[in-house]
């Protein structure tokens, strides 16, 4: 199995574009999870689904997040638009039963 | 509250020591207590986790402790090496939502 698969590995833009970052989770997984970790804030969970459907965005930090799962095989977060304080590491990760998480090697974002 | 709290937030050791890192929680409804450890650069790992029905589990060199009624739980590493070098986190679950919270993290140094 490859694992839980993100991309880019590396983002660099500007200030006021829009960022997509995309996960492809284990195959067989329900549970897909985004995370993002800054030195300052840690491990923040933004958003997870079960099943493709959104169970709690509550962490989502305002409207210029949202996140989308069309299928079981790939879901996308998107910042519209970027600001530098975005810049972290954001994670994905999946699971089968929702406790038991594995990551995907993470997109560097960088908001200049 | 949600945190988990996570002690001590740096450790060294020498080669050849234990190290022990300590979370508590205060959500009695938690009931899944994984480990992590994130090398630098790289994705958490799971390392070892432990269900609420067991009080310890091993795994060679690792081993966690879970004490449900003080709420605290222990990850404890024998004779360290300089490759477990890296930050771990502690984390538990939030009931059945799915959702994982984080401790802050705790960065182990383990001198040659």
């Amino acid at each position: 199995d490859a694992g839980v698969i993100q991309s880019p590995r590396h983002e660099v833009t500007e200030m006021g574009q829009e960022v997509t970052l995309r996960c492809k989770p284990i195959s067989g997984h329900d549970y897909l999870f985004w995370y993002r970790q800054t030195m300052m804030r840690g491990l923040e969970l933004l958003i997870y689904f079960n099943n493709n459907v959104p169970i709690d965005d509550s962490g989502m930090p305002e409207d210029r997040f949202s996140a989308k799962m069309p299928n079981a095989s790939f879901s996308t977060l998107k910042i519209q638009p970027s600001e530098p304080r975005d810049s972290a590491v954001y994670f994905c990760a999946s699971s089968l039963d929702a406790d038991t998480q594995y990551f995907g090697p993470g997109t560097r974002l960088t908001v200049l | 509250g949600e945190n988990v709290e996570q002690h001590p937030s740096t450790l060294s050791v020498q080669e050849g020591d234990s190290a022990v890192i300590k979370c508590t929680y205060s959500d009695s409804a938690s009931n899944y207590f994984p480990w992590y450890k994130q090398e630098l650069g790289k994705r958490p790992q799971l390392i070892i986790d432990i269900r609420s029905n067991v009080g310890e589990k091993k795994d060679q060199r690792i081993a966690v402790t879970l004490n449900k009624t003080a709420k605290h739980f222990s990850l404890h590493i024998t004779e360290t090496q300089p490759e477990d070098s890296a930050v771990y986190f502690c984390a538990r679950n939030s009931g059945n939502t799915g959702k994982l919270i984080f401790g802050q993290g705790t960065t182990l140094q383990v001198k040659p």
